[in-house]
């Protein structure tokens, strides 16, 4: 069983539309960080929510961690070609490894 | 700064034979490095947390003998795959984090084809 279950797996949308992606958990987690994931490389940290009820921006990327720290998610405006990616939430363990999300395909089409 | 070295960026090797993987922290030290694997259209899996000095700790499901690591200094880890199998192909990939503090920083990743 993942531990941090994202959903949709797969998303493929034209451009200028927007989206959202979620990362849920049955338990309550510290912080959370979205990580986006181009093919042939590593992934690259978006960023990192702490408190519950957060909302970042980051462009035309809002990032929200739900209330109760268990869940989260990512909605992207106007979606453009250069957000393809696989999206990623993570979570830090004891031994400060990360553990990923099941992950978000995203396509956007020109 | 904050960058991660990972060679070879991709490797064919023969079905029986060993293939070490290099993960370098270019700019900084780095106590503990991560391995991971990711097969296509997956998330990455932890295979193995690598800490200097001492024996790396591996996840369940991982064969410590198979995949072997070595974290011999700061800035150097590495991972050899020993006896590889076409099973083995997969996008491996290794992360550092700063001595001290600090976020995680990613190497690009080494595709590995085992044929």
């Amino acid at each position: 069983t993942q531990l941090l279950e994202q959903s949709p797996q797969f998303l493929s949308i034209q451009e200028g539309e927007n989206l959202t992606v979620y990362c849920n958990s049955s338990s309550v987690f510290s912080s959370l960080q979205w990580y986006r994931q181009e093919p042939g490389e590593g992934p690259v940290l978006l960023v990192t929510v702490v408190t519950g009820g957060e909302v970042k921006k980051l462009k035309r990327l809002t990032f929200q961690f739900g209330d109760a720290r268990k869940d989260s998610s990512l909605h992207i405006t106007a979606a453009q070609p250069g957000d393809t990616g696989l999206y990623l939430c993570a979570l830090s363990g004891s031994a400060r490894q990360l553990t990923f999300g099941s992950g978000t395909q995203l396509t956007v089409l020109p | 700064g904050a960058v991660v070295s990972q060679h070879p960026s991709w490797v064919i090797c023969k079905s029986g034979t060993s293939v070490k993987i290099e993960c370098r922290s270019l700019d900084f030290q780095a106590t503990t490095m991560f391995w991971y694997r990711q097969f296509p259209k997956q998330s990455l899996m932890l295979m193995a947390t690598s800490n200097e000095g001492s024996k790396a700790t591996y996840e369940q499901g991982v064969e410590k003998d198979k995949f072997l690591i070595n974290h011999a200094s700061l800035t150097l880890s590495t991972l050899t795959v020993t006896s590889a199998h076409p099973e083995d192909s997969s996008f491996y990939i290794c992360s550092a984090i700063r001595q001290g503090a600090g976020g995680y920083t990613f190497g690009s990743g080494t595709r590995l084809t085992v044929v």
